[in-house]
C-alpha cells in the first residue's frame, strides 16, 4: 500500500499570509495526487488534480506543484474562507489513499 | 449538475451489515469517464477510502476493510451501494458517496455524507 503523509498537522495563519502545506507518498505516484478543502460538517471540496491543475471554479491563489514522491499546496494569500482542513490524495493505482489532514486555522 | 445522495439507517447495532445506498441525480452512472467510491470520515479524523465501483460492476477495495465490503451497482436505478459487515463501534462515521475521474483519478463530486452510528 501507498502510504501518504502530510506536514505539518496544523498551522495557524493570518489572512494575507501565504500558505504551503507538504503532502509525501511512500512510494513515487507521478503526479496523480489531488488536494481537498474540508469544512466542519460539509463534504470535502476538490481543489487541485493531476498535482497541479486546478479545479473549475477554484480560486487562482491555490495551487499545487510537485511529482512523484514530495507535493505541495501553496494558498499565496489566505483568505477567511481558507480556514479549513486540507486533505491531499493519491490515485496512483485502483487503491487509493488520503493523507491524514492539515489544519488551518486562524493566528 | 450532476448530485449525489446517501441513504440508509443511521444505527446499525454491533455485529450486523451497515448498507448504504447513492442516488445517482443529473448524469448517468453508465459512463465510462468515472467510478463511483465511498469514502467515511470517523467523527474528529481524517477521510478513509472504502472502495470504488465501476459501471461494469469492477471493484476496488481498501484492504484493511476488503473482507468486510461489498461495493455494487444497479445502473437502471442509477445507483450504487455499500455494505459493510460485522460492524463495530470503530465503524461509525459519517459515510460519503462520491464520484471519481478516471483520467485524473481524483473524486470532483461528492454526496452530502450521512451518519452512521454502531450502536446496541
Amino acid at each position: 500500500d501507498i502510504q501518504m503523509t502530510q506536514s505539518p498537522s496544523s498551522v495557524s495563519a493570518s489572512v494575507g499570509d501565504r500558505v504551503t502545506i507538504t503532502c509525501r507518498a511512500s512510494q513515487g505516484i507521478s503526479s496523480w495526487l489531488a488536494w481537498y478543502q474540508q469544512k466542519p460538517g460539509k463534504a470535502p471540496k476538490l481543489l487541485i488534480y493531476a498535482a497541479s491543475s486546478l479545479q473549475s471554479g477554484v480560486p487562482s491563489r491555490f495551487s499545487g506543484s510537485g511529482s512523484g514522491t514530495d507535493f505541495t499546496l501553496t494558498i499565496s494569500s489566505l483568505q477567511p474562507e481558507d480556514f479549513a482542513t486540507y486533505y491531499c490524495q493519491q490515485a496512483n493505482s485502483f487503491l487509493l489513499g488520503f493523507g491524514p489532514g492539515t489544519k488551518v486555522d486562524i493566528k | 449538475q450532476l448530485q449525489l445522495q446517501e441513504s440508509g439507517p443511521g444505527l446499525v447495532k454491533p455485529s450486523e451489515t451497515l448498507s448504504l445506498t447513492c442516488t445517482v441525480s443529473g448524469g448517468s452512472i453508465s459512463s465510462s469517464s468515472y467510478y463511483w467510491g465511498w469514502i467515511r470520515q470517523p467523527p474528529g479524523k481524517g477521510l478513509e477510502w472504502i472502495g470504488s465501483i465501476y459501471y461494469s460492476g469492477s471493484t476496488y477495495y481498501n484492504p484493511s476493510l476488503k473482507s468486510r465490503v461489498t461495493i455494487s451497482v444497479d445502473t437502471s436505478k442509477n445507483q450504487f451501494s455499500l455494505k459493510l459487515s460485522s460492524v463495530t463501534a470503530a465503524d461509525t462515521a459519517v459515510y460519503y458517496c462520491a464520484r471519481r475521474v478516471v483520467i485524473v483519478g481524483a473524486f470532483d463530486i461528492w454526496g452530502q455524507g450521512t451518519m452512521v452510528t454502531v450502536s446496541s
